[in-house]
């Protein structure tokens, strides 16, 4: 079975700070990993996804994440945080073979300060 | 490409009425998954349809089911409706073959008094 943590509920940043959510996952086979973003009263937005190859993968509004296997960490960064960051924030995990059906972690609602 | 659209937006029901919701996903897209999201449990997947056919299911009780048509729209239905089924339920679409990505609609929100 497929399981994703996100350490911190909240998580709150100065505006132009280093922006680090965790997200640790669990698999039997080496999954596809997304994280996705939900501003007030919407659905989710993708912000970024691995599949294969490269590790390092980059998204929208320039946030990016690092496939570690050997840690089962998918962790979104972002170098200077902006206001309009500001929202809720969701790792998720599918099998390759089972992509229709997403499991998600808990979320992390980033608050930014001005 | 017009997004995932999602009917009605708002819903306010009470306990024991039935509701139905619908998806339409994005042009070229056959599957439509649904998805439950409140606040306790976070978001939970329910089913998955592809070409009209329930491909996967949640961990959901047989109050909740859903079809998919011949143009990809997907229904999902809630029977006997408890306080407790109160939520957002989103639907996303994707495409069939290569590296899926689910694209979410706004949701649905759903109140039972």
């Amino acid at each position: 079975a497929q399981s994703v943590t996100q350490l911190g509920s909240h998580v709150s940043v100065s505006e132009g700070a280093l922006v680090l959510l965790r997200c640790n996952y669990s698999s039997s086979v080496p999954p596809y990993l997304f994280w996705y973003v939900q501003y007030p009263n919407q659905g989710l937005q993708l912000l970024l996804k691995y599949t294969t190859g490269a590790t390092l993968v980059k998204g929208i509004n320039g946030f990016e994440a690092e496939f570690k296997k050997s840690e089962t960490s998918f962790h979104l960064t972002k170098p200077s945080a902006h206001m309009s960051d500001a929202a809720e924030y969701f790792c998720a995990v599918s099998h390759p073979s089972n992509t229709g059906k997403l499991i998600f972690g808990q979320g992390t609602t980033l608050q930014v300060k001005p | 490409k017009a997004g995932v659209t999602q009917t009605p937006r708002y819903l306010i029901k009470t306990r024991g009425q039935q509701v139905t919701l619908s998806c339409s996903p994005i042009s070229g897209h056959r599957s439509v998954s649904w998805y439950q999201q409140t606040p306790g449990q976070g978001l939970q997947f329910l089913f998955e349809y592809f070409s009209e056919t329930q491909r996967n299911k949640g961990n959901f009780p047989g109050r909740f089911s859903g079809r998919q048509f011949s143009n990809s729209r997907s229904e999902m239905n809630v029977s006997t409706l408890e306080l407790g089924d109160s939520a957002l339920y989103l639907c996303a679409s994707s495409q069939t073959t290569g590296q899926q990505t689910q694209y979410f609609g706004p949701g649905t929100r759903l109140l039972v008094l």
